[in-house]
């Protein structure tokens, strides 16, 4: 399996444009994460799926941002209007639940820049 | 709020010693606790799982403990070697019953290996 793929690797924006942060899964993992880093913040969970559906989108800063997973094997989060403060990377995670514990499995992230 | 408290500073270790990493939290109750490791550029890579009611952990020359009573883990890596340099997270979890639950994370620990 070629892992967690994200897409694009790194996106520069200005502010008030539309991004669109892509992921695909390890197939069959049927739990996705959304995660966002920063060096103030660290790692910090923004919304995840259970079998394709949202479970807890609480860490989702603003209704500027918006997560879906249509099918098992794509998610998309989006954030329109975009803000420099938005400038992070974000992460996407998947995973298989084995004896109740949730092993994570990261992509290798989608730096983004807003300008 | 829950609390996760990593060592901010990084942590200097001499080739060939063994490097101790410090994770410690505060209003929470996890039944598991996960390290990961982070290279720059990276998303963090998973190395080993603690269960609340295990005290210790290894895995090759990795070493990891966990103490409910104190809510604190130390993460050891013996023989430390120059490949050894990265950051590594500390992240707590919960049991799922049928799905997964998101991973909280502290902010890591930049350690280095001086050769």
């Amino acid at each position: 399996d070629a892992g967690v793929i994200q897409s694009p690797r790194h996106e520069v924006t200005e502010m008030g444009q539309e991004v669109t942060l892509r992921c695909k899964p390890i197939s069959g993992h049927n739990s996705l994460f959304w995660y966002r880093q920063t060096m103030m913040r660290g790692l910090e969970l923004l919304i995840y799926f259970n079998n394709n559906v949202p479970i807890d989108d609480s860490g989702m800063p603003e209704d500027r941002f918006s997560a879906k997973m249509p099918n098992a094997s794509f998610s998309t989060l989006k954030i329109q209007p975009s803000e420099p403060r938005d400038s992070a990377v974000y992460f996407c995670a998947s995973s298989l639940i084995s004896s109740g514990a949730n092993v994570l499995t990261f992509g290798a992230g989608s730096r983004l820049t807003v300008l | 709020s829950q609390k996760i408290e990593q060592n901010s500073e990084a942590l200097n270790i001499q080739e060939g010693k063994t490097a101790t990493l410090t994770c410690n939290y505060t209003n929470y109750s996890p039944a598991y606790l996960q390290w990961y490791r982070q290279d720059p550029g990276r998303g963090p890579v998973f190395l080993l799982l603690i269960r609340e009611n295990e005290k210790e952990k290894r895995k090759e020359r990795l070493k990891v403990t966990f103490d409910t009573t104190l809510k604190q883990s130390l993460f050891h890596i013996t023989a430390s070697q120059p490949a050894d340099s990265a950051t590594y997270l500390c992240a707590l979890g919960r049991w799922s019953g049928g799905g997964a639950d998101g991973l909280t994370f502290g902010k890591g620990t930049h350690l280095i290996i001086q050769p």
